[in-house]
């Protein structure tokens, strides 16, 4: 079984509509949750980063943390065509200096 | 500023061969990671390089090597390329090691290596 598990789509969904990503994990050590959104031919991008559990929103974007669970999402509101890419989750422990990734999920936004 | 420049873009090689691929941090960047993409394995930790040294490693065969020079500069090797080698590889610049909650990380559009 894989550290981190995430369903790689392709999710297609109209404009406008909420997207919902998701990871699991199994390792409780880690404490660094991320979140990389990869445009085609391009290397990823920083999107958001939560330290330990709990919410953060950035403009129409908010990731979560539910240790409990071992579950983090990515909220995306009012989607557009340029959100079309591929999402992917990422997670470190406080101590390594390793991140591991999930394989990503293909979005399309169809306008 | 510049981004991180990765070379050559895209790269076909033949099963045995080796390969060198390079990346140029950008400047004042001390940090350079690498990582292997493929569709079946996601993105996958390489090794790590700070002022010239290896941090850390992933669990690749010792086939993957790299170095990284005094102006910073990285390249990794493959050795004896195998048709599984095939992929994207990313480099990722820093001032400092990690990626974790790490916002100032910044990755290169990588390097396709197709191997046949």
């Amino acid at each position: 079984q894989k550290e981190v598990e995430q369903d790689p789509g392709p999710l297609s969904v109209p404009e406008g509509a909420i997207v919902s990503l998701n990871c699991t994990y199994s390792n409780s050590a880690f404490q660094y949750f991320m979140w990389y959104r990869q445009y085609s031919r391009k290397g990823p991008e920083l999107l958001m980063y939560t330290y330990s559990s709990g919410n953060k929103e950035d403009g129409r974007f908010t990731a979560q943390v539910d240790k409990s669970s071992k579950y983090i999402s990515l909220f995306i509101r009012d989607s557009q065509p340029s959100d079309s890419a591929t999402y992917l989750c990422a997670m470190s422990d406080t101590g390594g200096f390793k991140t591991i990734f999930g394989a990503g999920t293909r979005l399309f936004v169809k306008a | 500023k510049a981004g991180v420049t990765q070379t050559p873009r895209y790269l076909i090689k033949t099963r045995g061969q080796q390969v060198t691929l390079s990346c140029s941090p950008i400047s004042g960047h001390r940090s350079v990671s690498w990582y292997q993409q493929t569709p079946g394995q996601g993105l996958q930790f390489l090794f790590e390089y700070f002022s010239e040294t290896q941090r850390n490693k992933g669990n690749f065969p010792g086939r993957f090597s790299g170095r990284q020079f005094s102006n910073s500069r990285s390249e990794m090797n493959v050795s004896t390329l195998e048709l599984g080698d095939s992929a994207l590889y990313l480099c990722a610049s820093s001032l400092k090691l990690g990626l974790q909650g790490n916002t100032e990380a910044f990755f290169g559009q990588g390097t396709r290596l197709t191997v046949v």
